[in-house]
């Protein structure tokens, strides 16, 4: 069973432009998280998602970021117009069902954004 | 709101010593609480878990101990190696049932040899 996969591992963008992050979680997983580590720091959550659903957004900045998780296909973290503050890892993370004995959530190994 | 607290690092130990890292928390209901472990370069792993009062999660010789009446969930191992050369994140899952997790802010441990 594949682990949580995502691409690119690393991504160098200049100032102004856009950002695609994807994110295929575990499968039979339909809950997919998002969450960002700046340097030095712990991870803060930013979207919870689930197919076609955004639950949970209170993390993710209220401009320039978008997320979405179609019916088919991978999760998509979108960054537009890339400052250098938006330089860190990006981790997303899936799980079966959330609450519960089952809430248990599975990291991918994370996308490095650098912008120039 | 709920909120993580680690003990600051970096912690350097030599090898086969013993390991403590605190962890409090604040958090509305039953949060399940955990602790991940990233290696350099990687992404996070879970390390152990417990979803209840009392309950006692372990792991590869690492083992934490959910205290809901010191809010406290201290990892411990009685001997480390230097492959356990990490950083150590504490988390609890919120009781909302959204499932987000809300963590520490790390602990680096060193073990030297």
């Amino acid at each position: 069973n594949a682990g949580v996969m995502q691409n690119p591992r690393h991504l160098v963008r200049r100032r102004g432009q856009e950002a695609r992050l994807r994110c295929s979680p575990m499968k039979g997983h339909s809950h997919v998280y998002w969450y960002r580590q700046l340097p030095e720091e712990g991870l803060k959550f930013m979207v919870y998602l689930q197919k076609e659903n955004i639950i949970d957004e209170s993390g993710m900045p209220k401009e320039r970021f978008s997320a979405e998780f179609p019916k088919e296909g991978p999760s998509i973290l979108r960054i537009q117009q890339v400052v250098r503050g938006d330089s860190a890892a990006y981790f997303c993370a899936s799980s079966p069902v959330p609450g519960g004995s089952l809430d248990t959530q599975y990291f991918g190994p994370g996308t490095r954004l650098t912008v120039l | 709101g709920n909120s993580v607290t680690q003990m600051e690092g970096p912690v350097t130990l030599s090898e086969e010593a013993f390991l403590t890292i605190n962890c409090t928390y604040t958090a509305t209901g039953y949060p399940s609480l955990f602790w991940y472990v990233q290696y350099p370069g990687e992404g996070l792993q879970l390390l152990l878990k417990a979803t209840k009062a009392d309950d006692k999660g372990s792991n590869k010789g690492f083992e934490a101990t959910y205290r809901k009446e010191t809010t406290s969930f201290h990892l411990e191992k009685g001997s480390v190696q230097v492959s356990d050369s990490a950083v150590y994140f504490c988390a609890l899952s919120g009781a909302s049932n959204t499932g987000k997790l809300i963590f520490g802010q790390g602990t680096t441990l060193q073990v030297k040899p």
